[in-house]
């Protein structure tokens, strides 16, 4: 699987749009995008995944350039319920005997009231 | 429901012990996952069970000995644990296989070895 790397920490101001960002350079055509995010003494809670296009669901979009190598998450209006680390992982599609992710270091996202 | 849940919550045990850790799911997953997560640092995969079998054995120490009993459930056997397996266990579970998008992660169980 590819290698990511992100930034360590970020902060942004409660309402205002977080931009995180995810540089992916190996990355290979058949590998996905995965975002993943763990607050504080939970378990990692799945945001949102892409192979190519640009995604968005109820929780976050998902913005991948045109050549793959890089990616930002964006969540439009952040909460403090939104301070977290957030994982980018990248990775082939799910086989039949599951889902290996590998978790990377993360960028650990301070929403400021 | 969409809820992973794990018990103990918390746990404390001597190296001499054997307990046990518990995992179940309702939503009509068939792969199942533990991971490790020790503190500030981000969580690493142990084992993988697909349709109830044992896909996936990240190389872990035969003193933790995971079991899938049935689709819902997955255990985590513990017996002679050393100081430095203190960590947080969590537990995942995803649609079969190759539909594995997706894990849902139940919130750990915090174990401290003594």
């Amino acid at each position: 699987d590819a290698k990511t790397t992100q930034p360590t920490s970020m902060d942004c101001a409660e309402g205002r749009a977080a931009n995180l960002p995810c540089n992916h350079s190996t990355i290979s055509g058949n590998e996905y995008v995965y975002w993943y995010r763990q607050i504080h003494s939970q378990g990692p809670q799945y945001i949102i995944h892409g192979l190519k296009n640009n995604e968005t669901n109820e929780m976050a979009s998902l913005i991948i350039t045109e050549d793959r190598k890089s990616s930002t998450l964006i969540l439009p209006h952040a909460t403090l319920r939104d301070t977290a680390v957030y994982y980018c992982i990248v990775r082939v599609a799910p086989r039949s005997s599951g889902d290996k992710l590998t978790f990377g270091t993360g960028t650990r996202l301070a929403v400021r009231p | 429901d969409t809820e992973v849940t794990q018990t103990p919550k918390h746990l404390v045990m001597g190296m001499t012990n054997k307990k046990s850790l518990k995992c179940e799911q309702h939503m009509g997953h068939r792969a199942m996952y533990w991971y490790k997560q020790k503190a500030k640092k981000p969580p690493e995969l142990m084992f993988v069970y697909s349709y109830e079998k044992l896909s996936i054995n990240e190389s872990v120490p035969s003193r933790f000995s995971p079991e899938c009993p049935n689709s819902s459930l997955l255990n985590l056997h513990l017996h002679a644990l050393q100081p430095e397996d203190s960590a947080l266990y969590l537990c995942a579970s995803s649609r079969e296989g190759r539909l594995s998008y997706e894990q849902y992660f139940g919130p750990g169980t915090r174990l401290t070895v003594t």
